[in-house]
């Protein structure tokens, strides 16, 4: 079956452009989580979702950014006026549940470079 | 606040040699995940470990959780360059019961 599908893989933007990043998870897992991983460095919580609705934004860096699941599957990350301090890559992980045993199935990532 | 420590933060090694790396919290954690990053993927889980003293193993990889819960070790016997990557553990938040504490990762190179 197909994994977690991130788009685009790469994506270079220009400082105070407006950025969407998409993830697919896998088919029938409710539990669906957005991270920022810079270099060398473990996975930084940014939103949780369980179904359509965002059960924690707490790791949302500033209003800039925002995150949707309309439809209880796939999710949208979204970045207004970008900043070079936003360059990281931008990783999506879905779970059957949710709960925090169970595993994780990550995306590729977007990797995300603000000029 | 629970931590994840991990150690080393980089090893680099010839191919054949044996490894330790480590992941230490003065937390107790219901149980931990180690998971291996390749450059330009996500991280892929290898194994959960839930009961204090458990030994997993998975071919050359041997995965043990500590008896009081607080920390867990990998070791790798006659390493390999294909076990290079970014070996991260992650636990559960006591705290949620969907988050999980995240160490910053080891980096491991195996050199031919």
């Amino acid at each position: 079956g197909a994994g977690v599908s991130q788009t685009p893989s790469n994506k270079v933007t220009e400082k105070g452009k407006y950025v969407e990043l998409r993830c697919d998870p896998i088919s029938g897992h409710t539990a669906l989580y957005w991270y920022r991983q810079s270099l060398g460095q473990g996975p930084e919580f940014l939103i949780y979702f369980q179904g359509t609705g965002a059960a924690d934004d707490s790791g949302l860096p500033n209003d800039r950014f925002f995150a949707v699941r309309p439809e209880g599957s796939v999710s949208t990350l979204k970045i207004q006026r970008t900043e070079r301090g936003d360059s990281a890559v931008y990783l999506c992980a879905s779970s059957l549940s949710g709960q925090g045993n169970s595993p994780l199935h990550f995306g590729n990532g977007t990797r995300l470079t603000v000029t | 606040t629970q931590l994840l420590e991990q150690s080393p933060q980089f090893l680099s090694i010839q191919e054949g040699e044996n490894l330790t790396v480590y992941c230490n919290s003065s937390s107790v954690f219901s149980s931990l995940q180690w998971y291996r990053q390749e450059p330009g993927e996500g991280p892929v889980l290898l194994v959960t470990v839930v009961t204090g003293g458990e030994v997993k193993k998975l071919k050359r990889l041997t995965f043990q959780f500590g008896d009081a819960r607080k920390d867990s070790s990998l070791h790798i016997t006659a390493a390999q360059p294909g076990d290079t990557g970014l070996y991260l553990c992650a636990g559960p938040d006591m705290d949620s019961n969907y988050q999980l504490i995240w160490g910053a990762g080891t980096k491991l190179i195996i050199k031919p």
